[in-house]
């Protein structure tokens, strides 16, 4: 059975710095890509960063570019999203998900079968 | 970045009565040399996850019943559940995974009448 488990959220104040965790298991990790995908409280999904399964491609939306830093560790089947320079409009519940399709590392791969509960972060002062 | 779009924002539906939802893309998102329209429709239920219930715009998630189902081509899909149950109570989001980044519609609210 394919589990994914975040943790590492919390409350920041602007400017704060963050590393988020996902630790997954009921698959081969490596074969797969990962992303990871928020929610504002009350809105809608928002794709953040994905990083291909063996760690040599990542993707970052426009938002976060600069800011956020994703990576994993195939040998610990964990994920990881560093989040620098906080902002209010990051807070969100931040999701790991994983990809559809084994050995897909294009740009037309983020299908998503299966999702973690998540991690909160808010960010105020 | 390819904007969707959904219809409508919210919809009652009684129990056993079909639900209809729109989902419109910016630019098309059917691949030609594989005639594959890239395009899945996700369910959220209040406090959980997202989970997939449809992808290629059509392709039914093992596990989902069959009263989902997707069509549509291009630029303009739908989702329908043909007799809605209590339990398909959730927003619904389409997402197009054509290109980087992927993104998703602003999702449609199903409630009971």
């Amino acid at each position: 059975e394919v589990q994914l488990l975040e943790s590492g959220g919390g409350l920041l104040q602007p400017g704060g710095s963050l590393r988020l965790s996902c630790a997954a298991s009921g698959f081969t990790f490596s074969s797969y890509s990962m992303s990871w995908v928020r929610q504002a409280p009350g809105k809608g999904l928002e794709w953040v960063s994905a990083m291909s399964g063996s760690g040599d491609k990542t993707f970052y939306a426009d938002s976060v570019k600069g800011r956020f830093t994703i990576s994993r560790d195939n040998s610990k089947n964990m994920l990881y999203l560093q989040v620098n320079s906080l902002r209010a409009e990051d807070t969100a519940l931040y999701y790991c998900a994983k990809d559809h399709r084994e050995d897909c590392s294009g740009t037309s791969c983020h299908l998503f079968d299966h999702w973690g509960q998540g991690t909160l972060v808010t960010v105020s002062s | 970045d390819i904007v969707m779009t959904q219809s409508p924002d919210s919809l009652a539906v009684s129990l056993g009565e079909r639900a209809t939802i729109n989902c419109k893309s910016s630019q098309s998102v059917l691949y030609s040399s594989n005639n594959k329209n890239y395009l899945a429709w996700y369910q959220q239920k209040p406090g959980q996850p997202p989970t997939v219930l449809i992808y290629w715009a059509s392709t039914r998630e093992s596990g989902v019943p069959d009263r989902f189902s997707g069509s549509g081509s291009g630029t303009d899909f739908t989702l329908t559940i043909s007799s809605l149950q209590a339990e398909d109570v959730a927003v619904y989001y389409c997402q197009q995974y054509y290109s980087t980044p992927p993104t998703f519609g602003p999702g449609t609210k199903v409630d009971l009448e």
